[in-house]
């Protein structure tokens, strides 16, 4: 079973719906989650990130996390056709040289 | 704005053939990473440096792969010989520490996309 698991899509949605995109994890030891977000032929970027449990709201981003369902969410509300890309859920331990582990990513596609 | 240059963006190579990826990370990162996304995966790490030391590279098949980072600064991965398998992109980023702390913000490059055929 892999650490972190993500629901690959694709997911097609039309312009100005909301998007939630999923993520679950098994390690107890994660702290940090985040999103980040991957265009095609690009890096990765960091959208936003969450420490522990909560949410945490940037713009038309709000990122949830419950930690003892071990499980976390992206929702993108009015989305655009910008927003289509790869999701990719993110999460470390805390200290020291923690690795990030990375989901497999979420292909969204926003259609005008 | 500072980027992380990655050369070459595209490389096709025979398999058994040597092939080397160069990262530059921006300025006075001292975390460096290189990762492999296979398409439709997520990024996988190969191996992490703090300045010019391994931290991690559990993950490197060593028998093959290798990493250096000589001065601290640009780094450059190796595969010898390479093999249809190793087809993926080769991702280098380099971090800043959140600024909660205790994690880090990756900073990725556009990638090296390999072709073993």
């Amino acid at each position: 079973q892999k650490e972190v698991e993500q629901d690959p899509g694709p997911l097609s949605v039309p312009e100005g719906a909301i998007v939630s995109l999923n993520c679950t994890y098994s390690n107890s030891a994660f702290q940090y989650f985040m999103w980040y977000r991957q265009y095609s032929r690009k890096g990765p970027e960091l959208l936003m990130y969450t420490y522990s449990s909560g949410n945490k709201e940037d713009g038309r981003f709000t990122a949830q996390v419950d930690k003892s369902s071990k499980y976390i969410s992206l929702f993108i509300r009015d989305s655009q056709p910008s927003d289509s890309a790869t999701y990719l859920c993110a999460m470390s331990a805390s200290g020291g040289y923690q690795k990030v582990t990375f989901g497999t990513g979420t292909k969204l596609q926003v259609i005008p | 704005e500072a980027e992380v240059a990655q050369s070459p963006r595209y490389k096709i190579t025979e398999k058994s053939q040597a092939v080397a990826f160069w990262c530059d990370p921006i300025s006075g990162h001292a975390t460096l990473y290189w990762y492999r996304q296979i398409l439709g995966q997520g990024p996988e790490l190969l191996v992490q440096f703090q300045d010019e030391s391994v931290v991690d590279d559990s993950q490197l098949p060593k028998d093959r792969f290798s990493a250096e980072r000589l001065k601290g600064v640009d780094s450059t991965l190796k595969i010898q010989p390479a093999e249809l398998g190793d087809s993926a992109m080769y991702l280098c980023a380099s971090s800043v520490p959140l600024q909660r702390g205790g994690s880090y913000e990756q900073y990725f490059g556009p990638g090296t996309r390999l072709t073993v055929t």
